[in-house]
């Protein structure tokens, strides 16, 4: 079952603005990754970030993470029209696998 | 670098039938994941190979079966189609594989197979 969960589940901008994303999870992690799926596709890795780091910069990504809450959130600055595409953050689970959130679908307009 | 590739692109089945797709990992990755998405229903976890084991499963039937080949790429089998595995299958792959809750590495995915059972 899912365990982590992104809000909003769907957000539509105008192209130049920013978009937030927000992940919360309910155990302990080692890291927390985000990805992203452009319609009916593959996953694109965008960023990994450890428990022991609290921000990570990736181009126009920015992704902060705050254990203590339990949660963590990605912003994308100066969105472009290609950014449309939903995004998922992922925990590790037990089995070696990834706990996926339910996503967050991005509208970017141009 | 080549990225995880799948194949096929697309799979037509009819219910009852038996469905074979196709995985090959980064260069260099030893551990293959292989998740379900269907309509709905998010990513869900099917199978972890590593070294040519089969490490772990999901909650999925016995008819979801794999193996992993001496040159780490993998094959997922579905028998006796079910309306219901109508999904988009993704393939993922990783340095050696830790058991995830204290695993570092990152896991990438390839573009996925899109089965459609009639």
């Amino acid at each position: 079952s899912q365990q982590g969960e992104e809000d909003p589940q769907a957000l539509s901008i105008q192209e130049g603005e920013n978009a937030t994303m927000n992940c919360s999870y309910k155990t302990s992690i080692n890291n927390l990754q985000w990805y992203r799926q452009n319609s009916g596709r593959g996953l694109v890795h965008l960023i990994l970030i450890r428990s022991n780091e609290r921000e990570k910069h990736s181009g126009r990504l920015r992704v902060t993470l705050d254990t203590s809450k339990k949660s963590s959130s990605l912003l994308i600055t100066a969105s472009r029209a290609a950014d449309t595409a939903s995004y998922f953050c992922a925990r590790g689970g037990s089995q070696g696998n990834l706990i996926f959130g339910k996503g967050t679908k991005l509208s970017v307009k141009p | 670098e080549a990225g995880v590739t799948q194949s096929p692109t697309h799979l037509i089945k009819t219910r009852g039938q038996q469905a074979t797709l196709r995985c090959s990992p980064i260069s260099g990755h030893t551990s293959v994941y292989w998740y379900q998405q269907a309509l709905g229903l998010g990513l869900q976890f099917l199978l972890w190979y590593d070294e040519g084991e089969e490490r772990n499963r999901g909650n999925f039937p016995p008819r979801f079966s794999g193996r992993q080949f001496p040159n780490y790429s993998s094959e997922l089998n579905v028998n006796a189609l079910e309306l219901e595995d109508s999904a988009l299958y993704l393939c993922a792959s990783s340095l050696e594989g830790t058991s995830g809750l204290y695993s570092y590495n990152e896991q990438f995915f390839g573009p996925g197979t899109r089965l459609t059972v009639l």
